[in-house]
């Protein structure tokens, strides 16, 4: 069975750190890009990142450019979401999403979504 | 960059068709998925590439695309159905990345 299971979440000052993970499992990991999208409380879906099956490509919303990075460890099946100067509003369950084509990063769709962690900045 | 506009809600009684638009410039030209969410869930996939459906989603939901309206149909509407939908596309335009709609809450009378 496919699976994302994401971790790292929790309460954050504004102006600190948090790492969150995602790890894969029952299906190639290297072979497909990775995303993060999140959802701030009663709102709706917003992209945050994207990483390439190999990691060599790595695309962000303006909102986190300079703030967040995209990684990933293939063999350890897992995605990272490095999140820097953190403000109140990055406040969102945040979901790590596989993509739905192999060796694609572009114009395709999420069909695997982990169930999120919720991170919240506030003093 | 680009905006993809979603009636904040549609309501339906049950065993009638629902449809959800996703309105945007030229979104014809363009691949749309659709994504279903319940309460305190995770998106699910129901549609992608404008009309096809992943394995296990009911052919009760269809999608179509042209000029700059998208839709997703849901026939013969169940309770179950009730939840919030995303459309999505890739917009190649600026910087590359995905962007979504606002959410439509469907609601079963």
């Amino acid at each position: 069975e496919v699976q994302l299971l994401e971790s790292g979440g929790g309460l954050v000052q504004p102006g600190g750190s948090l790492r969150l993970s995602c790890a894969a499992s029952g299906f190639t990991f290297s072979s497909y890009a990775m995303s993060w999208v999140r959802q701030a409380p009663g709102k709706g879906l917003e992209w945050v990142s994207a990483i390439s099956g190999s990691g060599g490509s790595t695309y962000y919303a303006d909102s986190v450019k300079g703030r967040f990075t995209i990684s990933r460890d293939n063999s350890k099946n897992t995605l990272y979401l490095q999140m820097n100067s953190l403000r109140a509003e990055d406040t969102a369950v945040y979901y790590c999403a596989k993509v739905a084509i192999v060796a694609t990063i572009e114009d395709v769709a999420f069909d695997i979504w982990g169930q999120g962690t919720m991170v919240t900045v506030s003093s | 960059s680009y905006v993809l506009t979603q009636p904040p809600s549609v309501s339906v009684a049950p065993g009638q068709t629902a449809r959800i638009t996703c309105g945007g410039n030229n979104i014809g030209s363009k691949s749309v998925h659709w994504y279903q969410q319940k309460p305190g869930q995770a998106p699910v996939l129901v549609v992608y590439d404008d009309s096809d459906r992943p394995s296990g989603i009911p052919e009760r939901f269809s999608g179509s695309n042209s000029g700059n309206t998208a839709t997703l149909t849901i026939s013969r509407v169940e309770a179950g159905d009730e939840a919030d939908y995303y459309c999505q596309v890739w917009d190649s335009s600026s910087d590359h990345r995905w962007v979504f709609g606002g959410g439509t809450k469907l609601t079963v009378l």
